[in-house]
């Protein structure tokens, strides 16, 4: 069974500063990776993805992430934060074989930028 | 177009109801999704279509009954729901073949009184 670990439930960051938001997650087979972002009020939203191929992923509005298959990571990183960046953060995974449609999601991050 | 649409924004239901959500993409997806997401927690898969037949249910109780009537709309019918039923909805569609990402429409606060 899979399963994804953040770390940090909240994340309080200062205006401009640099942000990572850990993941990690236990698998038994290989996986796909992804980051989303909830708004308040709103859906989902797919920062980025990893499937194969470079390790280093760019995503939408600055974000990138690393995945380190050694440390089961999935880190998203930005390198200046902005007032919009503060939402709600999701790591999820699901496996390479037939499961997936069944996207398992981490508990979320909660990132407050900070004026 | 890319996006997901779901209708109502917001449901108030008594526990007797019978009320229906619904979830319609016109991005030619061919997976379909329902979640449940409560307060600070996670998205929670229930059911998946796919080529509009029902491939998962992770074990949702009777009173959530989905239906796909055609490649474009996804609807979840909520009979006898239970006050712990209150949450939000939110509703996937996948494009098939090689893209694995869930794009997802703003959800339906369904709130069971």
């Amino acid at each position: 069974a899979q399963s994804v670990t953040q770390l940090d439930s909240q994340v309080p960051v200062f205006e401009e500063a640099p942000v990572e938001l850990r993941c990690n997650y236990s698998s038994s087979v290989s996986v796909y990776l992804f980051w989303y972002v909830q708004y308040p009020n709103q859906g989902l939203q797919l920062l980025l993805k990893y499937l194969s191929g470079s390790t280093l992923v760019k995503g939408i509005n600055g974000f990138e992430a690393e995945f380190n298959k050694s440390q089961t990571s999935f880190h998203l990183r930005k390198p200046s934060v902005h007032i919009s960046d503060t939402a709600e953060y999701f790591c999820a995974v699901s496996d390479r074989g037939t499961s997936y449609d069944k996207v398992i999601f981490g508990p979320g991050t909660s990132l407050s930028v900070i004026p | 177009d890319t996006e997901v649409t779901q209708t109502p924004k917001h449901l108030v239901m008594g526990m007797t109801n019978k009320k229906s959500l619904k979830c319609e993409q016109h991005m030619g997806h061919r997976a379909m999704y329902w979640y449940k997401q409560k307060a600070k927690k996670p998205p929670e898969l229930m059911f998946v279509y796919s080529y509009e037949k029902l491939s998962i249910n992770e074990s949702v109780p009777s009173r959530f009954s989905p239906e796909c009537p055609n490649s474009s709309l996804l609807n979840l019918h909520l009979h006898a729901l239970q006050p712990e039923d209150s949450a939000l909805y939110l509703c996937a569609s996948r494009k098939q073949g090689g893209s694995y990402e869930q794009y997802f429409g703003p959800g339906t606060r369904l709130t069971v009184t």
